[in-house]
């Protein structure tokens, strides 16, 4: 089964610092995607960024971008020139390729990290 | 707007009591995923359906159970609810297309208060 751990439970920033959260996880699997999605006070689930693990580089989404190291199983955030509305719970999550017909592909989901943006 | 619709917003009942939480995925999406937001237990996915057949099934509680009806629409059912079902319910639908990738999107939740 797959774990993800995210051991920053907070964090919190000033307007347009640099902030990068923490995300581990454990698979046996080979292929497999992982995500950050934002869940600011109105709790909708927002997905950020999305990497593939067959891909060395590294995804850019803007002001977010991501550090993955597949041998380590580390996939960072790293959020630039924070604003006030990226306030918000933030959640890693894992989830398998789909090699199969209509595979099930949950999401896996770490505990999540609550970053404050101080103005 | 993720284009994925859940009745209702909000919940509230009583220990013992029975609920039924709705899901209609975006257009043309096969799947539905059910996940539970809780404090203690955090984000997990419960059940996922595909075109009307249970697909998978997670960390869901005997007292749990779901379907997904020819429309595609998908019902979760808590019954015997107890305060520690407290939470807030996502569904997420995804097209499930084998070979790639599948974003899923969620719905803005249910939130269930159990008093």
């Amino acid at each position: 089964a797959q774990t993800v751990t995210q051991s920053q439970p907070e964090m919190s920033v000033q307007e347009a610092e640099t902030v990068t959260l923490s995300c581990t996880y454990d698979t046996s699997e080979n292929n497999y995607y992982l995500f950050w999605y934002k869940q600011p006070p109105s709790r909708q689930m927002i997905l950020v960024i999305r990497q593939e693990a067959y891909k060395q580089q590294n995804a850019t989404e803007n002001r977010f971008s991501v550090n993955f190291q597949k041998a380590a199983k580390s996939f960072s955030l790293k959020i630039s020139d924070s604003q006030l509305g990226d306030t918000a719970m933030y959640f890693c999550a894992f989830m398998k390729h789909a090699r199969i017909i209509q595979g099930a592909q949950k999401l896996v989901f770490g505990q999540g990290t609550r970053l404050t943006i101080n103005p | 707007d993720s284009g994925v619709t859940q009745t209702p917003k909000h919940l509230i009942t009583a220990t013992g009591q029975r609920v039924t939480l709705r899901c209609s995925p975006r257009s043309g999406d096969l799947s539905v995923y059910w996940y539970q937001q809780s404090l203690d237990q955090g984000l997990q996915f419960l059940i996922q359906y595909y075109n009307g057949e249970e697909r998978a099934k997670g960390n869901i509680l005997e007292r749990f159970s779901a379907q997904q009806f020819p429309d595609l629409h998908s019902e979760l059912n808590l019954s015997s609810l107890e305060l520690g079902d407290s939470a807030l319910y996502f569904c997420a639908s995804s097209a499930d297309v084998a070979g790639g990738y599948n974003e899923q999107f969620f719905g803005p939740g249910t939130r269930l208060t159990v008093l």
